[in-house]
């Protein structure tokens, strides 16, 4: 089975900074791989999907890259909002139909 | 619709007693996931239509979980003779590929008491 670790569980930074989440995967013959959103109570917002043949995604203040052949990704984000603060999950799919989350990392951005 | 909506939002249930949760993947969409998540973990796959097809339910936990998708639109999983630790997020999620993207509901918090 595919694992997926993100790295860290929780990030607390203030206002304004730039950080970087990341995710790690077992088995580097995805079909693509996806971050996703997640406010507390709430369901999952797609934030960026890359193919396995690209090697990033830019959506405004959020950029995130592909790395198959070590297995990464990262998700950056720029210049930091309140608003931010949410739990952030990547998710890896093989060959099959599931996607393989992982654990999440819980950002709270501080004014 | 706009977006996949999920039916009911909380539900809470005794032990023992059956429930039914639904799902409206947006239209359109030919494929729809099941997934449940448990406080605190990432979402785990449950199971997998296209269109009416059940073509994947490897991650159902048991034989008390079952999914229909009769018409190839809704949804709606079933949990019989429900236990303690079936409580969690049912999230639903419908794309318009396996390849593509997908999107999510807001999820059914089920309580088991």
């Amino acid at each position: 089975k595919q694992e997926v670790t993100q790295i860290p569980a929780a990030l607390s930074v203030p206002e304004g900074e730039n950080l970087v989440l990341n995710c790690s995967f077992t088995d580097s013959a995805i079909y693509n791989l996806q971050w996703f959103r997640q406010d507390p109570g709430k369901g999952l917002t797609s934030l960026l999907l890359i193919q396995s043949s690209q090697r990033e995604q830019t959506s405004g203040r959020l950029n995130a890259s592909l790395d198959k052949s070590s297995g990464r990704s990262t998700l950056y984000i720029a210049a930091s909002q309140p608003g931010d603060s949410a739990t952030y999950l990547c998710a890896v799919r093989l060959s099959g139909y599931a996607l393989n989350f992982g654990k999440g990392t819980s950002l709270l951005v501080t004014p | 619709g706009a977006g996949v909506s999920q039916s009911p939002r909380y539900k809470v249930a005794k032990r023992g007693q059956d429930v039914a949760l639904r799902c409206d993947p947006i239209s359109g969409h030919v494929s729809l996931f099941w997934y449940q998540q448990a406080l605190g973990q990432g979402p785990e796959f449950l199971t997998y239509f296209q269109n009416e097809a059940q073509l994947d339910k490897s991650g159902l936990p048991s034989d008390r979980f079952f999914a229909e998708r009769p018409e190839g639109s809704v949804s709606t999983l079933k949990i019989q003779r429900t236990q303690q630790e079936d409580s969690a997020v049912y999230l639903c999620a419908s794309s318009q590929g396996t390849v593509l993207g997908a999107f999510f509901g807001q999820g059914t918090r089920l309580t088991v008491v």
